[in-house]
């Protein structure tokens, strides 16, 4: 079984632009979560998606939001990029809800 | 908002010693999860555990999950060059509502091995 895929691996935006990030879960998971991870602050939560649903929101402005597809697939929007947005974001699914799989991240990169 | 208390943040040691690492919490989860994740690279799911008191095995790694729910520590035992790289906890939260839970992180440790 194929594991998360997240696409693109590696992006470079300038300040002020927005970027969006894509997830595809393992098949057959139908929740899909975001991480932001930096050195500073470590692994956060950003937010969680089943079945088309945000159902839990960790504590990251608005400006950080996201989507779920019909076929479990995620894509997070990230708008007026910041620098302090740098980071490595993770993507993670999960079929039973007890364990999360991770994908490889994107590592963004804001200038 | 949780905060999971993981150490030692690094470690160096031999090859085939063994390592600890622990995470304790003032908040109890219903989950408690170890990853490594490898420079670059998401994290990797090592061993879950699920229940209070339980000890699970995965080859030569030993984790248990604290029966007060606070805390879990991992074992590595006789390590080698591979295992390097940051070892995170992870517990996720009892149910916050709509069927979903969260998972909260330790900052890592980072564990290099002198061969």
């Amino acid at each position: 079984k194929a594991g998360v895929t997240q696409t693109p691996r590696y992006l470079i935006k300038t300040r002020g632009q927005q970027v969006t990030l894509s997830c595809s879960p393992i098949s057959g998971h139908r929740s899909v979560s975001w991480y932001q991870q930096t050195p500073g602050q470590g692994l956060q939560f950003l937010f969680e998606y089943f079945s088309e649903t945000q159902r839990n929101k960790g504590n990251f402005p608005g400006r950080f939001s996201g989507r779920q597809f019909s076929n479990s697939r995620s894509e997070m929007n990230v708008s007026t990029l910041e620098l302090g947005d740098s980071a490595l974001y993770l993507c993670a699914s999960s079929y039973n809800q007890e364990t999360q799989y991770f994908g490889p991240g994107t590592r963004l990169l804001v200038l | 908002g949780q905060q999971l208390n993981q150490s030692p943040q690094s470690m160096f040691i031999q090859e085939g010693e063994d390592v600890s690492m622990n995470c304790t919490s003032s908040s109890i989860f219903n989950t408690w999860l170890w990853y490594k994740q490898d420079p670059g690279e998401g994290p990797v799911l090592l061993i879950a555990l699920y229940k209070a008191g339980e000890l699970t095995s995965n080859g030569r790694l030993t984790a248990q999950f604290g029966i007060t729910r606070k805390d879990s520590f991992l074992n590595i035992s006789a390590s080698i060059p591979s295992d390097v790289g940051i070892y995170f906890c992870a517990g996720q939260s009892p149910y916050s509502g709509a069927g979903s839970y969260q998972l909260t992180f330790g900052k890592g440790t980072k564990l290099s091995v002198i061969p």
